[in-house]
Parts: structure tokens; C-alpha cells; sequence
């Protein structure tokens, strides 16, 4: 248990719907991260929200549209997606972004998502 | 950031020790060296990190050599749960990216 949760932990979804994931941490931190680990693919960097506010978008495509209303929430809304977005959906947080070096990411379990 | 270089898997027996080797010969002065583990379709779990000396805490040591350009993980009594993907990452200063490569495939034989 590392203080991050996820829902839902498996989501199946056709092209055509709409979905959202959700991730809350339980630790205090003011940044939260999105990654895509697709099968035998290094993680990839998606989002990243220091104090609500997006700071990084890795040009992840408009179909993915993230949403942070306040440091202990996350949200990644999903629409018309490709089968090819099938992937494990990890969301993290660290006490602060990268201002000072070295902060620390713990990541929650993750989302197992399927496109049809 | 530097690159990291691992070996794809390693096998150890229940109660001894696992020593997973990393090299980031490009490291610099700035990087830290982070290790995290993997269980299958699990998120990423956080084990250890380090800049310059070791660091020990109930997990785990991580050795990092005097020039910095490798280090080692060091599992004192391993066990079952263990087994899993352990990757090795250098990051830089005011860097977001946690990045992720290959890692090494520990798997603990009873």
C-alpha cells in the first residue's frame, strides 16, 4: 500500500465510449504524474501536475485530457480511443515536482485498460 | 539523463542475497540513482535511492561506487515475493520523467 489508489483497476472500453480514470493519494504531496506502460514498452511520461496546475504534457494526443481539481486528486478523461491505447495507466505523486532534485515518485496499482 | 544498463534476469535462492548490478557510466554530478520494483501488472513499487553514499533502509542497500558510474542493489535475505522486474533509473536534476528501461527479472527459486 503505497498511499496512491487508483480506480478502476481493469476497465474495458469500445471506441466510441467515454471514460474516466481516477486516482487519489492519500500522502500529502502537491504533484501527480500520469504514465502509459504499454506491453513490453518502458514507461512513458504522460502528465504532470505540480499544485493543480499542468507542467508538463508530453504530447499525448487530445483524445486523453487530464483533470486536477485540487493536489489530492487526478483525473484522465478518455474518449475515442484506438486499440492501440490499450495499456496499463499509472498515476504517481511526489512531495513537489522536480524544482529541487531527487523527489521521490510513489506510484498507486494502476488501471488495466482494454480498447475494443 | 544517463542511460542505464542491466541484466535482462538473474536467478537467486530463498535466504541469501541478491546483488543486481547497474551501470550508468554517463552519470552526473547531479543524478541521483533511484531503484524501484515491478510484480507483474502491479504498479512500480519504490525501493531505495542514493546520490553519492550508500543508503540502507528496511528494504534494501544500494552500494554506489566511488566514481559513481555503477551501483548495486543489494536484497539481504531474499524470498519468494521478491521475484519480480527491478529497474535502475538515473535522474536528473528538475526532471519529471521517471525513466523506466528494461530493468532485470529477479526471480527467487525456493
Amino acid at each position: 500500500e503505497t498511499g496512491v489508489t487508483q480506480t478502476p483497476r481493469h476497465l474495458v472500453m469500445g471506441m466510441t465510449n467515454k471514460k474516466s480514470l481516477k486516482c487519489e493519494q492519500h500522502l500529502g504531496h502537491n504533484a501527480m504524474y500520469w504514465y502509459k506502460q504499454s506491453a513490453k514498452k518502458p514507461l512513458e511520461l504522460m502528465f504532470v501536475y505540480n499544485f493543480k496546475e499542468q507542467t508538463e504534457n508530453n504530447s499525448v494526443p487530445s483524445r486523453f485530457s487530464p483533470e486536477c481539481p485540487n493536489s489530492s486528486h487526478l483525473f484522465l478523461h478518455l474518449h475515442t480511443l484506438q486499440p492501440e491505447d490499450s495499456a496499463l495507466y499509472l498515476c504517481a505523486s511526489s512531495q513537489d515536482g522536480a524544482r529541487t532534485g531527487g523527489e521521490t515518485q510513489y506510484f498507486g496499482p494502476g488501471t488495466r485498460l482494454l480498447v475494443l | 539523463d544517463a542511460k542505464t544498463t542491466q541484466p535482462p534476469s538473474m536467478d537467486c535462492a530463498e535466504g541469501r542475497a541478491a546483488n543486481l548490478p547497474c551501470n550508468h557510466s554517463t552519470i552526473s554530478g547531479n543524478e541521483y540513482v533511484y531503484w524501484y520494483r515491478q510484480i507483474h501488472s502491479q504498479g512500480p513499487q519504490y525501493i531505495i535511492h542514493g546520490l553519492k553514499n550508500n543508503e540502507t533502509n528496511e528494504m534494501a542497500s544500494l552500494i554506489i561506487t566511488e566514481d559513481r558510474k555503477s551501483s548495486t542493489l543489494i536484497l539481504p535475505h531474499a524470498t519468494l515475493r521478491d521475484t519480480a522486474v527491478y529497474y535502475c533509473i538515473v535522474r536528473g536534476y528538475n526532471n519529471n520523467d521517471m525513466r523506466f528501461g528494461a530493468g532485470t527479472r529477479l526471480t527467487v527459486k525456493p
